[in-house]
């Protein structure tokens, strides 16, 4: 088990520029979330997906980010027309399904994107 | 909405001393889930204690406990015996029980200071 991944660690664009990071969860893992984090905030939750499913996203995730988790398997994040307010620190977590009594969150690294 | 608020951005401990770092949630649900997560300077967030709403008794880990309070919807944790691996920032975080509704909801954090 070697955790939650995240690609890139950093990541400095040009904003209007597009860009997409990549998660991959705990392999046994068909839960998996993403949060956004700016400087001195909590993270805010964007969006999930059950295995391919997107069941929820949040309205902090505007019609210029897409989300994908196409074989169950790793995850996107897609961030179309970067604007220097994207500027954040994009965490990706996994965890275990309902119904297996463990309902943790295991947290990747983190993507920290810099628009300029 | 759920709200989890922390009250104090910055707190600070003498090495092997006794600190105690508040958290207060709203939240209309009656069956839920509480946590504490860590999050060390340029590092992932880690998990450090968790609690059920239905369970009476505080959940401890270890140097680290809780002082859960349903009725005054407080959630305070408490690191006994502090080391300087514990300076990190300290999030709480609630989440509602029933399937469908997994994502976490964040206070703003505490920043924790271990004084050698």
């Amino acid at each position: 088990d070697t955790g939650v991944s995240q690609n890139p660690r950093h990541k400095i664009t040009k904003r209007g520029q597009n860009v997409t990071f990549r998660c991959d969860p705990i392999s046994e893992h068909n839960r998996l979330y993403w949060y956004r984090q700016t400087l001195g905030q909590g993270p805010e939750f964007l969006t999930y997906f059950q295995n391919e499913a997107q069941l929820e996203k949040s309205r902090l995730l505007s019609d210029r980010f897409s989300a994908e988790r196409p074989k169950g398997s790793f995850s996107t994040l897609e961030i179309q027309r970067t604007e220097q307010g994207d500027s954040a620190m994009y965490l990706c977590a996994s965890s275990l399904g309902a119904g297996t009594g463990s309902y943790e969150q295991y947290f990747g690294p983190g993507t920290r994107l810099t628009v300029t | 909405a759920q709200t989890v608020t922390q009250s104090q951005p910055e707190m600070s401990v003498q090495e092997a001393e006794t600190v105690t770092l508040s958290c207060t949630y709203d939240t209309s649900e009656s069956d839920y889930y509480l946590f504490w997560y860590k999050q060390p300077p340029s590092r992932q967030m880690i998990l450090v204690i968790r609690q059920e709403a239905y369970k009476q008794q505080n959940a401890t880990e270890n140097r680290f406990s809780v002082n859960f309070q349903k009725a005054a919807k407080s959630f305070s944790l408490k690191i006994s015996d502090s080391q300087l691996g514990d300076a990190a920032m300290y999030f709480c975080a609630y989440r509602r029980a029933n399937f469908g509704n997994e994502k976490l909801t964040f206070g703003t954090g505490t920043r924790l200071t271990i004084i050698p």
